[in-house]
């Protein structure tokens, strides 16, 4: 079966460091991906990830390990404007590329 | 920097009417795909697009729904005869894939409201 397991909510302070987990099971895998999402707005792409291992973007990076079925989205120096709904997807091996949404984690940042 | 772009943004239409959801992919991207997003609710995939026929379907993607590349710019989707539970963001994405790494894109979307 499908599934991708993220935390509903956290919160976080301005300028501090913030890492969103993401657990995953599905049918064959071809990648996992982040997408930004701010209320009412499409989901914006962050990264891909497909060998294990850490990829740095910027204030933000993304880890992968296939053997565990398991990623996080790391946020450094987080501003308020990064408050908004991180999603976690998977995309199917042997598919389309198509992607298996989670239900995303609401990050808000305090001042 | 080119992006997927959406028309309308917003669409109100009656139960039972057909909707047309108009999308315009990334010029050189092969894959294309409609996702909604009930309001509240994740992602879910209704279809992909590639090399002019239908890749995949999930099982929302039922006989009232059917997608259309009818050119070399638009992809589009249409619901035959809406229901209330169409209501929902319809997000058109596509991709493509480099040696080493995969990118979707999605559009701003389309506010599908049924009454």
């Amino acid at each position: 079966g499908q599934n991708i397991d993220q935390p509903t909510e956290m919160t976080a302070t301005e300028g501090a460091i913030v890492q969103i987990n993401c657990t995953y099971q599905t049918s064959g895998f071809n990648g996992l991906f982040w997408y930004q999402q701010h209320a009412g707005e499409a989901p914006t792409f962050l990264s891909y990830n497909v060998l294990d291992g850490l990829e740095e973007k910027g204030r933000f990076s993304s880890f992968l390990s296939r053997s565990k079925g398991y990623s996080y989205l790391l946020l450094k120096e987080l501003q308020m404007k990064d408050s908004a709904s991180y999603l976690c997807a998977a995309a199917e091996l042997d598919s389309s590329y198509k992607l298996i949404f989670g239900s995303g984690t609401r990050l808000l940042v305090r001042p | 920097e080119p992006e997927v772009t959406q028309t309308p943004s917003h669409q109100v239409t009656q139960m039972g009417q057909e909707v047309i959801l108009r999308c315009v992919p990334i010029s050189n991207h092969l894959y294309f795909y409609w996702y909604r997003q009930i309001l509240g609710q994740k992602v879910e995939f209704l279809v992909s697009f590639y090399n002019n026929e239908i890749s995949e379907k999930s099982e929302i993607f039922d006989d009232q729904f059917s997608v259309e590349r009818p050119d070399g710019s638009n992809f589009t989707l249409k619901i035959r005869s809406t229901k209330l539970e169409d209501s929902a963001m319809y997000f058109c994405a596509s991709g493509n894939t480099g040696s080493s790494s995969y990118e979707q894109y999605f559009g701003p979307g389309t506010r599908l409201t049924v009454t």
